[in-house]
């Protein structure tokens, strides 16, 4: 299957600091990431679709300008966590789709990175 | 208002039995569903999706049904093994196709 591919996959950080997420299908394209965010024992919760060449489209709920996606080619997707705080802390995923972005293809999701704010 | 539930209670069951988790939803209506298998401090891997004309898809050991009328999607792995042992996610179509929202996830755990 498809690969996408998530760094750093752990990071530590100061309070007040940004952290710099980064994801990227490694053989094939995607047109649309989507990024989602994990507290322990809960579900995935989507916090914005990354739209290459555009600006993303966020949850309801989910600071835009604390979180901010670039989706600058078709193979990379960055999430910056700004000036993050230790609630901040979680599990980011990101995941994309095959197919040309067909909307009943499965999502692949990359290893998740867990941010750890001090 | 709009849920979506699964068995919240992890699942134990003997190797060689057959595990079956549920997800039941609310206030959605799918075009699709999906169900994942994901492992501690790991993203979620894909198993199956069914659509909502389908009312059931196999795959190997795994089954998955879908009632629209009940609302309700259950997986089946049989003779189970503990490799089998992760947490189980399903994952309906909430957004017209482009967005995927997920239950809280089942932990299924195979014992020997």
């Amino acid at each position: 299957g498809a690969v996408v591919s998530q760094h750093p996959s752990r990071v530590i950080c100061k309070s007040g600091t940004s952290v710099k997420i980064e994801c990227r299908s490694l053989d094939f394209q995607a047109t649309t990431m989507f990024w989602y965010r994990q507290f322990p024992k809960q579900s995935l919760m989507l916090m914005a679709t990354s739209n290459e060449g555009s600006k993303a489209t966020y949850e309801q709920g989910v600071e835009k300008d604390k979180f901010l996606i670039n989706h600058a080619s078709l193979t990379l997707s960055t999430l910056t966590v700004t000036s993050a705080h230790p609630e901040d802390s979680s599990f980011y995923i990101c995941s994309a789709r095959t197919g040309g972005g067909a909307v009943t293809g499965e999502l692949f999701f990359g290893e998740g990175s867990r941010l750890t704010v001090l | 208002s709009q849920k979506i539930e699964q068995n919240s209670e992890a699942l134990n069951i003997q190797e060689g039995k057959t595990a079956t988790l549920t997800c039941n939803y609310t206030n959605y209506s799918p075009a699709y569903l999906q169900w994942y298998r994901q492992d501690p401090g790991r993203g979620p891997v894909f198993l199956l999706l069914i659509r909502e004309n389908e009312k059931e898809k196999r795959k190997e050991r795994l089954k998955v049904t879908f009632d629209t009328t009940l609302k309700q999607s259950l997986f089946h792995i049989t003779a189970s093994q503990p490799a089998d042992s992760a947490t189980y996610l399903c994952a309906l179509d909430t957004g017209g196709g482009n967005k995927l929202t997920f239950g809280t996830g089942t932990q299924l755990k195979v014992e020997l």
